[in-house]
């Protein structure tokens, strides 16, 4: 069965942290994503990457970096964690070509106290 | 840019009543694709349907049919006969001209009433 795994399902950081959310795909997929959902916001694009060591800006980058140095490996990082940070973040890969290939992960909630 | 737009924040639907959830879009990519995905109370994103702007019919799967009508941009989802596992958070989707990035909606929360 195919797989993204997010390393943490529940995540509590406090104000300044650097923080790191791990994401594993086993599919060998080109393309891995970020998300960030709030409730009446939907889901956000934070960066996302289309090959190794790439990586592009997508809605709303900003407090956010990412690392991606294995294909299979893309990281969301927070420099300094602050409170409007508290959200879920989910993980996504697909192949560079295929509609439906679109795979996401089962999301990690931070909260930032 | 690409937007998404779901009108209907929440709906309860009796069960085993058919259900139309409501997207439009805006894109000025000729070729785009349209999603629907699942969202149950556990978080995980569920894949239910994808239909290509130049698709002529209409996709289905399963219990899922995707209403789509080009020229008005809707891309509106129907459930048929629903189920009391069908209430869940329903958020529709596009990718644009290379299938990169999808753009999601706001969603709507639907709860299916016994």
């Amino acid at each position: 069965d195919v797989k993204v795994t997010q390393s943490s399902r529940y995540l509590v950081k406090r104000t300044g942290e650097k923080v790191f959310l791990e994401c594993v795909q086993d599919m060998d997929h080109e393309n891995m994503f970020w998300y960030r959902q709030d409730p009446g916001l939907g889901l956000r694009l934070i960066y996302f990457s289309y090959d190794v060591k790439m990586k592009e800006k997508g809605d709303i980058p900003e407090g956010y970096s990412v690392s991606r140095e294995k294909k299979e490996r893309f990281s969301l990082i927070l420099e300094s964690a602050s409170t409007n940070q508290t959200s879920m973040y989910l993980c996504a890969s697909n192949p560079l070509e295929g509609a439906e290939g679109y795979t996401f992960g089962s999301g990690t909630r931070l909260t930032v106290v | 840019a690409q937007k998404i737009t779901q009108t209907q924040p929440g709906m309860f639907v009796q069960e085993k009543e058919a259900v139309t959830l409501d997207c439009t879009y805006d894109t000025s990519d000729p070729s785009y694709g349209l999603f629907w995905y699942k969202q149950p109370s556990s978080g995980e994103m569920i894949f239910l349907i994808y239909q290509g702007s130049y698709d002529q019919q209409n996709a289905t799967e399963g219990r899922y049919s995707l209403n789509f009508q080009k020229a008005r941009k809707s891309a509106n989802l129907v459930i048929s006969a629903s189920q009391l596992g069908d209430s869940a958070m329903y958020f529709c989707a596009m990718s644009g001209f290379g299938n990169e990035k999808l753009t999601f909606g706001t969603g709507t929360r639907l709860t299916i009433i016994p």
